[in-house]
């Protein structure tokens, strides 16, 4: 069965303060690794797709990395805007377009 | 550009209705995902339909049901409502494998 798990479950960060988050993945045939950024109250808003270990893509103070295990977010110089729930999930091969989301990781930016 | 647009944004029903949610996908998408995300936790996959048919099913109990429409639309359907069915639905669509867009979603509330 794939699964896809996250680390830390809560973050707290000052702002300016970089870090990453984890996500560890077991998805058969893994198909593109997803993270996505989910504010209270909405819908998740796609960031990046990663399809191979050793791909990196960035936005703004986002930079996501894939191994043949594990993603990362990183962060760098957080703002407070940058407070949300951060998923990641993965796309299994196969037929069907089912991604398996990991429980998040809620980030915190003080000012 | 109109993105995923999914009504009602909010409801309350009583335990043992029914209950109907829709989605309209993003112009030109013709895969359309419905997730159930219960609060602090993940998105879970529950159907996938692709061009009218079903291509995906999620563990989730014979009560859930949905359909695709000829202009992609969809519809998720609940029957005989649990307190357990309280969540936020989640609807995506998608061109392909590699971008999955979410709308806003339904927030059921089962009393």
């Amino acid at each position: 069965e794939d699964q896809v798990t996250q680390s830390p479950e809560a973050l707290r960060l000052q702002e300016g303060e970089s870090s990453s988050l984890n996500c560890s993945y077991t998805v058969s045939g893994l198909r593109g690794l997803f993270w996505y950024r989910q504010d209270p109250g909405k819908g998740p808003e796609f960031l990046f797709t990663l399809y191979s270990a050793g791909e990196e893509k960035e936005k703004e103070r986002l930079k996501a990395t894939l191994t043949k295990k594990e993603s990362f977010l990183h962060i760098t110089a957080p703002k407070p805007e940058d407070s949300a729930t951060y998923l990641c999930a993965g796309n299994s091969g196969g037929s069907n377009y089912k991604l398996t989301f990991g429980k998040g990781t809620l980030l915190t930016v003080n000012p | 550009d109109a993105g995923v647009t999914q009504s009602p944004t909010h409801l309350i029903k009583t335990r043992g209705q029914h209950v109907t949610l829709r989605c309209s996908p993003i112009s030109g998408h013709k895969s359309v995902s419905w997730y159930q995300q219960v609060l602090g936790q993940g998105p879970q996959f529950i159907f996938q339909y692709y061009e009218k048919e079903e291509r995906g099913r999620g563990n989730f109990p014979d009560r859930f049901s949905a359909r695709q429409f000829p202009n992609y639309s969809s519809e998720l359907n609940v029957n005989a409502l649990l307190l357990g069915d309280s969540a936020l639905y989640l609807c995506a669509s998608s061109l392909d494998r590699d971008g999955y867009t979410f709308g806003s979603g339904t927030r059921l509330t089962v009393v």
